[in-house]
């Protein structure tokens, strides 16, 4: 069975800029989470998806935002970048269930000059 | 409110020692604790987790970790190190408020020398 996908694998952004990341969850899987990785940060949970539907957010400023299509495929936009929004971006994909384990997807690094 | 800790950025051993990477954390109520390990340039990549039952796990690449509810820790361990298993551990806990998004402890590097 094909992992979590995510497109594009690096990017270089300018300040001001706007970005979308995309990811393809483990087939059968219905939640996809987002999480960023920095160096001072750590990783961090922005937010998750189930059926199309937001169900939990992190901390993140409005300026990130995601969506979830019918197929479980996800999009994340950054609007507006800032240059600490430098980092890996991680997705997550899980089946349905409290006790299901998140399988990631090798993320995003995304670069912003 | 749940965390983990790693108390330790850099855990070093000899190739063929058993080793062991340290997690603390603290949850209201039955913790969910996770393993992953970050090779470089490459996502999380998952190890073990602990739910409920027995409280030593066992997963992927021979890794295993002892749930310990009276020292709230999950260390990880291994009984003899490979060079390959050199990479970036994160310990990570449910969020105990009913998501289900994880938080992570800040990572230990683990370097296995030849």
């Amino acid at each position: 069975k094909a992992g979590v996908t995510q497109t594009p694998r690096y990017l270089i952004k300018t300040r001001g800029q706007q970005v979308t990341l995309s990811c393809s969850p483990i087939s059968g899987h219905r939640s996809v989470s987002w999480y960023q990785q920095t160096p001072g940060q750590g990783l961090q949970f922005l937010f998750e998806y189930f059926s199309e539907t937001q169900r939990n957010k992190g901390n993140f400023p409005g300026r990130f935002s995601g969506r979830q299509f019918s197929n479980s495929r996800s999009e994340m936009n950054v609007s507006t970048l800032e240059l600490g929004d430098s980092a890996l971006y991680l997705c997550a994909s899980r089946r349905a269930g409290v006790q299901e384990t998140q399988y990631f997807g090798p993320g995003t690094r995304l670069l912003v000059l | 409110a749940q965390s983990v800790a790693q108390p330790e950025d850099q855990v070093n051993v000899a190739e063929g020692n058993p080793l062991t990477v340290k997690c603390t954390y603290s949850v209201s109520g039955n913790p969910y604790l996770f393993w992953y390990v970050q090779y470089p340039n490459r996502g999380l990549q998952f190890l073990l987790k602990y739910i409920t039952g027995d409280n030593l796990v066992k997963g992927s690449y021979g890794f295993e970790a002892e749930f310990n509810k009276s020292q709230t820790s999950f260390h990880l361990k291994k009984p003899s190190a490979l060079v390959s298993d050199s990479a970036l551990y994160f310990c990570a806990v449910r969020d105990d408020g009913g998501a289900n998004n994880l938080f992570f402890g800040t990572g230990t590097r683990l370097t296995v020398i030849p």
